[in-house]
Order: C-alpha cells, then structure tokens, then sequence
C-alpha cells in the first residue's frame, strides 16, 4: 500500500501558485520523498525529490516540515499544461535491495482553471 | 534526446494470440521495469531487471514474460494474452546514481493494449 495520503482534487487558477500537500506520517529516517505527475494518460514524469530540506529545481519546489511528516508541492505560476495528475511517493533512497520500484497511490488530479 | 520508447502505443488483440511490447531507452541504464495502470488501482510493478540478463518478478508478474538481452532493450511478452490484461503499460529506467535517485526517473509514453 502507499505510505503517502494525497486529497484526490484541487483546482487552482492559472498563473496563480498550486500547492499539492502531501502527508506521510511514518515516514522512516533513511525514506525520500518523490514527487511525479502524469499528464492525460502519458508516461509519469519525475519532478523532483527531497530528504528533508528543501528543494527546488526548474519545475517545482519541494517544502519538508522539520518532522518530515508532510510535505507540499510547489508550482509557482501553474499554468494550464501543468493539469495533471500529481503523484507524492516516499522511498528508501540508498537502493539496499534489488528493486527500485515506487509504490504509487492514486494522486492529486489537478485542474488549472483559465 | 534521451528517452524511453515503447512500441506499440495502441494495440488491440484476441485472446491467445502471443504478441510483445517492445521498450528501449537511449541512456545506457542499467534498471528497466514495466508496470501496468488500471483504473483505481495505480500503477504496479510487472517485472523489473537490474542488467543484462538479470530479471525478476514485480508485484503483478502472472501471465507476462520478460527478457534482457541487450542492456537498451526490455520487451514485454504475453504468450496467451486475456481479457484481464487489457490495460496501460508503461516501461520505465533508471539512472541508479546520484543520492536518493535509484528509482524510476523515466517512463515511456504507454502502450495501450485491449485484449477482447
């Protein structure tokens, strides 16, 4: 099952800011956070990820309370390509095993309104 | 350009007729994986490989077959497609370098396949 618990929809309006909260309340020490979206039914597409600061990259930025038990995604000026679903995994970083899959929950449907 | 290609992207079948989903990525990775995406459900692990001849079962592996021949290649195969694997498959590859990215960064574009 998914460790991530996501609010199946927001709406945000164009050129506004769109945060996707995420919470992940047993997270472990040595656990990432992922951050994906999929747009209409494409290949996901990895957006960014983080331990427990904060990142930012061209796409987004990704804010980790100190606790690490949630986090928020950041659009800055979501614009009406950024309709998608957004997906929040979290993962042992370091592979220890062989396999590097995600375990993916159903995500955040985000419409971006004109 | 790097990228993942599947082939096909749309396919429709009959039950029992064998058919293989190709996936090939430009960027020299070691890991590939296929999921399968279904309505409410997400996307599940089908098969994964973490080389050139090393393969192993995902979550969902029943009625599929892999193979890695070629580190760039990782086709799906259905040897007795059925109505229950009519869904979205996508194929993805991983980098496995820099910190805490050893996990799927890039996906294909989805194959498509209706088993009637």
């Amino acid at each position: 099952d998914a460790k991530t618990t996501q609010p199946p929809s927001m709406d945000c309006a164009e050129g506004r800011a769109a945060n996707l909260p995420c919470n992940h309340s047993t997270i472990s020490g040595n656990e990432y956070v992922y951050w994906y979206r999929q747009i209409h039914s494409q290949g996901p597409q990895y957006i960014i990820h983080g331990l427990k600061n904060n990142e930012t990259n061209e796409m987004a930025s990704l804010i980790i309370t100190e606790d690490r038990k949630s986090s928020t995604l950041i659009l800055p000026h979501a614009t009406l390509r950024d309709t998608a679903v957004y997906y929040c995994i979290v993962r042992v970083g370091n592979n220890a095993g062989n396999n590097r899959k995600l375990i993916w929950g159903l995500g955040t449907s985000l419409a971006v309104n004109p | 350009e790097a990228q993942v290609t599947q082939n096909p992207r749309y396919l429709i079948t009959v039950t029992g007729k064998k058919l293989t989903v190709t996936c090939s990525q430009n960027m020299n990775h070691e890991y590939m994986s296929w999921y399968r995406q279904d309505p409410g459900l997400g996307l599940r692990q089908i098969y994964y490989s973490m080389n050139v001849e090393v393969t192993d079962k995902g979550d969902v592996p029943e009625g599929y077959k892999v193979s890695r021949k070629e580190k760039r290649n990782f086709p799906l195969i259905l040897e007795s497609p059925s109505p229950n694997q009519t869904s979205l498959y996508f194929c993805a590859s991983s980098p496995g370098t820099g910190k805490g990215m050893n996990t799927e960064a890039f996906f294909g574009q989805g194959t498509r396949l209706t088993v009637v």
